[in-house]
């Protein structure tokens, strides 16, 4: 299979400050990679996502940066709220057409 | 808007029998269907992607045998068989134009527990 690596599993941190989770991958033939937000009980939703002819895309405070050539990717949350504590999963597409690998999660705490 | 309707959302299942599960589209404009598990750990694994009606396929992984069919243009199913530990299976759906993977988007998911 595809082997999508992530860290950290679990991130604690302060109200308004910032959040950063990082994922490799090994395909280089991968060229999507989004990021899912789970919160207890609920399904995955899609939060932002960037495709492999972009380094960087924001949405408000949600910043993902994507290195090719280290096949790295990562999202940083920017003054973070309580409201942004979940699972976060990072995925890449794979050689499969419309497969995503997703990572182990991290689960993320912001603490007023 | 809801993309898809996933049933049941929860079942007990006794050790040693099979459960059917069920998904509608709602959408035909995503109609590129998926399962994925997510077991007790929180991980997600992709199980199958079927795109045409009629067609099916089978997988085992640890802690569970799946048979999954596309009935038509908008019902997926999955028989979950032999399951020993619990999970939920979510299904998905994708535009997936172009030959490039679309966004995935997930079902309300069906929990299942071992009895």
């Amino acid at each position: 299979g595809e082997q999508v690596e992530q860290l950290p599993s679990i991130l604690r941190v302060q109200e308004r400050s910032s959040a950063s989770i990082n994922c490799t991958y090994e395909n280089s033939a991968s060229n999507y990679f989004p990021w899912y937000k789970q919160e207890p009980g609920e399904n995955p939703k899609l939060i932002i996502d960037i495709r492999s002819n972009m380094e960087r895309k924001q949405i408000q405070g949600l910043i993902v940066l994507l290195d090719k050539k280290a096949k790295r990717f990562s999202l940083h949350i920017t003054d973070t709220q309580p409201a942004d504590s979940a699972m976060y999963f990072c995925a890449a597409s794979g050689p499969n057409y419309n497969v995503l690998y997703f990572g182990s999660g991290t689960k993320l705490t912001v603490e007023p | 808007v809801t993309l898809l309707e996933q049933n049941p959302r929860w079942r007990l299942v006794p050790r040693g029998q099979a459960v059917n599960l069920r998904c509608i589209l709602k959408n035909s404009q995503y109609p590129w269907m998926s399962w994925y598990q997510q077991d007790l750990q929180k991980q997600l694994q992709w199980l199958f992607t079927l795109r045409s009606p009629g067609d099916k396929e089978v997988k085992s992984l640890p802690g569970a045998d799946y048979l999954a069919t596309r009935v038509t243009d908008t019902e997926l199913r999955l028989q979950v068989a032999n399951m020993s530990q619990g999970r939920t299976l979510y299904c998905t759906c994708s535009v997936g134009t172009g030959g490039h993977t679309g966004q995935l988007y997930f079902g309300e998911g069906s929990k299942l527990t071992v009895l």
